[in-house]
């Protein structure tokens, strides 16, 4: 079956700091992937993605690149800040849809 | 736009008592509809998935259940609760390879 291994945290970085997230996966012929992130008390919300091998999917700062060679979708940025604190989580979607295999979700601090 | 709702947002609930947390979604038609259950400090934990209305897929044998009477609506229910069912509870829906749509999650404390 499916599954997703992300980095163990917590990783605590200062401001400014250079930010990676490794998250290797399984699956079965070419799967969807995703970041997620989820701020204290709230639900998660999806960050990036990228569907097919190559693509790198960016936003706010962030980027995640889909090596299919690896099998590796590992979220970068390069300069945290304060306000990136939160848990982050890798995600693939088989082809076929239907539901997602999640990783254990790894916790960012940033300290000012 | 599409807009997913979840309530209530925090909830107390004393051991024994029933359970009902309700979903609604805007701006999609047939989603797939999603319940997880987060522990503090853990990654999540599926517990049902709809495909459509009446469609309902358990992940995890428990005290809980899930209905969708309707296209856009998904409802977690209990008989009894324990105290083993708290946790952040967050509706989620998605369409095709998308990705997720979470809702803003429910804090249940049985006590």
């Amino acid at each position: 079956g499916n599954s997703v291994t992300q980095m163990e945290g917590p990783v605590t970085l200062s401001e400014e700091a250079f930010l990676t997230i490794n998250c290797t996966y399984t699956a079965t012929g070419y799967p969807s992937l995703f970041w997620y992130v989820q701020y204290p008390g709230e639900g998660l919300q999806l960050l990036l993605k990228a569907t097919k091998a190559d693509d790198k999917g960016s936003n706010k700062g962030f980027e995640a690149t889909y090596r299919k060679e690896t099998t590796s979708f590992h979220l970068e940025k390069g300069s945290v800040q304060v306000s990136d604190s939160a848990v982050y989580f890798c995600a693939l979607e088989g082809p076929n849809a239907g539901k997602s295999t999640f990783g254990d979700g790894t916790t960012l601090t940033v300290k000012p | 736009s599409q807009t997913i709702h979840q309530w209530p947002a925090t909830l107390v609930q004393p051991v024994g008592s029933p359970l009902s947390l309700e979903c609604t979604v805007e701006g999609t038609s047939n989603p797939n509809l999603y319940w997880y259950r987060q522990a503090a400090g853990r990654g999540l934990q599926l517990l049902f998935y709809s495909v459509g209305i009446g469609q309902i897929s358990s992940e995890v044998p428990q005290n809980l259940s899930a209905s969708r009477p309707q296209d856009r609506q998904f409802i977690l229910s209990s008989k009894k609760l324990l105290l083993s069912d708290s946790g952040f509870y967050l509706c989620a829906w998605s369409v095709g390879q998308g990705g997720y749509t979470f809702g803003s999650g429910t804090r249940l404390t049985v006590v």
